[in-house]
């Protein structure tokens, strides 16, 4: 899987949006964006991915560049319990795992 | 969610002691994986399955061996237990469709000490 970048750290106050940004410079094509979160304790839990045009779900928007080399992911309402790691992780056709980084920590203010 | 439970849940064992950690799916996923997590290395894949009585290495698999006999179970065992094998382990499950749009689910974890 190609390599993103997110920052290590963000902190969001409760009931505002939040916006996670990831780079991935060398996508490919064929690759699709995806985002994970883990709370404390817990496995990872997907939360949307998308290829090339925005995306919304019950859980987040996926805002995608026009170049696709960032995203974002928006929490439109942040609560006490986003508080998590969130992973951006780019697949494709042939990935047999998902390839985790070190994610972005958000920590939600009350 | 799909249905994922992982046993025990929590386990301190010796080292040079054998262990076996399950993993269970309801949900009748074909690929099913296990994952260790430790702090700075995120997770990384131990071994992985693709069908029942068919699975392979990830990038840590020394140390480790894998059987699946059934579809909703996956086994992770560790041979002999070292300090090096204390860590959080994460199984997780896969539908069948293209890997660029799949989901992957995670069961809670095992967390293992070795002393």
């Amino acid at each position: 899987d190609a390599k993103t970048t997110q920052p290590n750290s963000m902190e969001s106050n409760e009931e505002e949006p939040v916006h996670l940004p990831c780079n991935h410079s060398t996508i490919s094509g064929t690759d699709y964006i995806h985002w994970y979160r883990q709370l404390p304790s817990q496995g990872p839990e997907y939360v949307i991915h998308g290829l090339t045009s925005n995306v919304n779900n019950r859980m987040a928007s996926l805002a995608i560049a026009e170049d696709r080399k960032s995203s974002t992911l928006i929490l439109h309402r942040a609560t006490l319990r986003d508080a998590a790691v969130y992973y951006c992780i780019l697949r494709d056709g042939s990935a047999r795992q998902l390839t985790f980084g070190s994610g972005t920590q958000l920590t939600v203010l009350p | 969610d799909a249905g994922i439970t992982q046993s025990p849940r929590h386990k301190v064992t010796e080292t040079g002691t054998p262990v076996t950690l399950r993993c269970h799916q309801t949900e009748n996923h074909r690929y099913m994986y296990w994952y260790r997590q430790d702090p700075g290395h995120g997770l990384r894949l131990i071994h992985y399955s693709y069908g029942v009585k068919d699975t392979d290495k990830g990038e840590v698999s020394d140390g480790y061996s894998v059987s699946r006999s059934k579809t909703e179970d996956f086994l992770l065992t560790l041979e002999s237990a070292t300090s090096s094998q204390t860590s959080v382990y994460f199984c997780a499950t896969r539908t069948s469709g293209s890997s660029g749009t799949d989901t992957q689910y995670f069961g809670p974890g095992t967390r293992l000490t070795v002393l």
